[in-house]
C-alpha cells in the first residue's frame, strides 16, 4: 500500500511565520503534488514535481513556494504566512503518466 | 464554466436503495478518470478508476462516456456506510506529471 505521510495533522501559525509541510512518500513515486481544500473551493492545486528538484505552478501558486531535494520528500513552504492561507493542506504522490494519485492525511493550517 | 461539474447534492437514500452520480467534464483532451471518495474531515481515497468500457468493483459500477465527456458512479445496496463525499477526478496529460481536476463532489448521505 502506497504510504504519504504528513508531518503534521494540525498547525497553528501566526501571520507573517514562514512555515514548512512536509510530506514524504514510501512507494517511490516520481509525482508528488501540493493541494488545499477549502469549502466551496474543492481541491486546488498548488504546486507538483515530476522529478527531484523539479518543480511546477498549479492553479494557485502564489504566496507558496516548493522544495523537492530527495525523491521521496515534496516541501511546501508559506513565505509569510496569511490568514487566507487556512486551509486544509493535501499532499499526494503518483506513478508517471495518469495513474491515480495517493493523498497523505492532511495538515489543517489555522494562521491567526 | 469549471473544468470538471458534478451535482453537489446533497442525495439522502435509504439502505439498499441505488443511486448514481454524474460528473462532467470540459476538456476533450482529457485522458484518465477516477472516482474518490473523501469522508468528513479526512483525505479523499481512491474508490475505483474508470476505464473506456466501463467497470465495476462489488456494488460499484463506473462508466465513461466519452462522445459526450461525462463519467458516471452507480452504487447498489447502499450502506449506511457509503455516506461521503463523492469526487470525481479527470485527469490530463499535459506534462509528465499530468494534471488532475477534481470536482467539488457530491455528497451521499445514506439513512436507515
Amino acid at each position: 500500500d502506497v504510504k504519504v505521510t504528513q508531518s503534521s495533522r494540525y498547525l497553528v501559525k501566526r501571520t507573517g511565520e514562514k512555515v514548512f509541510l512536509e510530506c514524504v512518500q514510501d512507494m517511490d513515486h516520481e509525482n508528488m503534488f501540493w493541494y488545499r481544500q477549502d469549502p466551496g473551493l474543492g481541491l486546488r492545486l498548488i504546486y507538483f514535481s515530476y522529478d527531484v528538484k523539479m518543480k511546477e505552478k498549479g492553479d494557485i501558486p502564489e504566496g507558496y513556494s516548493v522544495s523537492r531535494e530527495k525523491k521521496e520528500r515534496f516541501s511546501l513552504i508559506l513565505e509569510s504566512a496569511s490568514t487566507n492561507q487556512t486551509s486544509m493542506y493535501l499532499c499526494a504522490s503518483s506513478l508517471p503518466g495518469n495513474s491515480p494519485l495517493h493523498f497523505g492525511n492532511g495538515t489543517r493550517l489555522t494562521v491567526t | 464554466r469549471k473544468e470538471v461539474e458534478q451535482d453537489p447534492g446533497p442525495f439522502n437514500v435509504p439502505e439498499g436503495a441505488t443511486v448514481a452520480f454524474n460528473c462532467t467534464y470540459s476538456n476533450s483532451a482529457s485522458q484518465s478518470f477516477f472516482w474518490y471518495r473523501q469522508d468528513c474531515r479526512k483525505e479523499p481515497k481512491l474508490l475505483m478508476s474508470v476505464y473506456s468500457s466501463g467497470n465495476e468493483d462489488g456494488r460499484f459500477t463506473a462508466q465513461l462516456n466519452r462522445a459526450s465527456q461525462y463519467i458516471s458512479l452507480l452504487i447498489r445496496d447502499s450502506k449506511l456506510s457509503d455516506s461521503a463525499t463523492y469526487l470525481c477526478v479527470v485527469r490530463v496529460r499535459a506534462t509528465n506529471a499530468g494534471k488532475s481536476t477534481f470536482g467539488d463532489g457530491t455528497t451521499l448521505t445514506v439513512k436507515p
